[in-house]
């Protein structure tokens, strides 16, 4: 119930590609799904969240697309640059904070 | 503002022997989380905190693990008699009150090697 599951585990895509990352959750309380970014060696970044009224959310060359009836998120990056190289996660958690449960993790390799 | 700043950046501890982690939360953040993260792993949670309060530690181990965020100072993550298994990167993070709260800020994390 508390679980996000994320896929694929590992990703290489061209240099000006599309990388599609895909998560999904069980449990309808959460309501907040952001996208962390994380490079080697550092501590995870904020990306992009979305809420499940919307069903896409767009910032720059990110888009995270939300089916609220099968419960699935997924981020897009769109031109994806060598730059984009790291460790992505999905995570969920409920209003008003609480604990954010984390997928396991997609590594993005961008070949330039 | 500088962040969350987490220290030690790096720990080498030989079993059986104790490590505290510290934790400083953004300026205005009243909620701490750590999370750990082994290699290759994602972040699994272990506890939540707000001032003077554990909020949910079902995450963390009953055993060697504990976790404080005092009304002064930093929060600390204390882990007695460490193990080899214990080898990973422990992350904290905090939010703020109200709308902001599930947004979390990551420190850089504290890597512990138990030799």
């Amino acid at each position: 119930q508390q679980q996000v599951k994320q896929s694929p585990q590992s990703l290489i895509v061209q240099k000006g590609g599309i990388s599609i990352i895909n998560c999904a959750y069980e449990n309808t309380a959460f309501d907040y799904f952001p996208w962390y970014q994380q490079f080697p060696g550092k501590g995870p970044a904020l990306l992009i969240a979305i809420r499940p009224d919307v069903s896409e959310k767009k910032e720059g060359r990110f888009t995270i697309s939300f089916n609220k009836s099968a419960k699935q998120f997924s981020l897009h990056i769109m031109d994806s640059q060598p730059g984009d190289s790291a460790t992505y996660f999905c995570a969920a958690s409920m209003r008003g904070g609480f604990k954010t449960i984390f997928g396991a993790g997609t590594r993005l390799f961008v070949k330039a | 503002n500088a962040g969350v700043m987490q220290n030690p950046r790096h720990l080498v501890r030989r079993r059986g022997q104790e490590a505290r982690l510290r934790c400083s939360p953004m300026k205005g953040h009243s909620h701490v989380y750590w999370y750990r993260q082994l290699p290759e792993e994602g972040l699994k949670f272990m506890v939540y905190l707000q001032k003077e309060n554990i909020i949910d530690e079902s995450g963390m181990p009953k055993e060697r693990f504990s976790a404080e965020f005092p009304k002064e100072g930093p929060s600390i993550l204390r882990i007695q008699q460490v193990v080899r298994g214990d080898s990973a990167a422990y992350f904290c993070a905090s939010s703020p009150d109200g709308a902001g709260a599930n947004v979390l800020t990551f420190g850089a994390g504290s890597r512990l090697t138990v030799l």
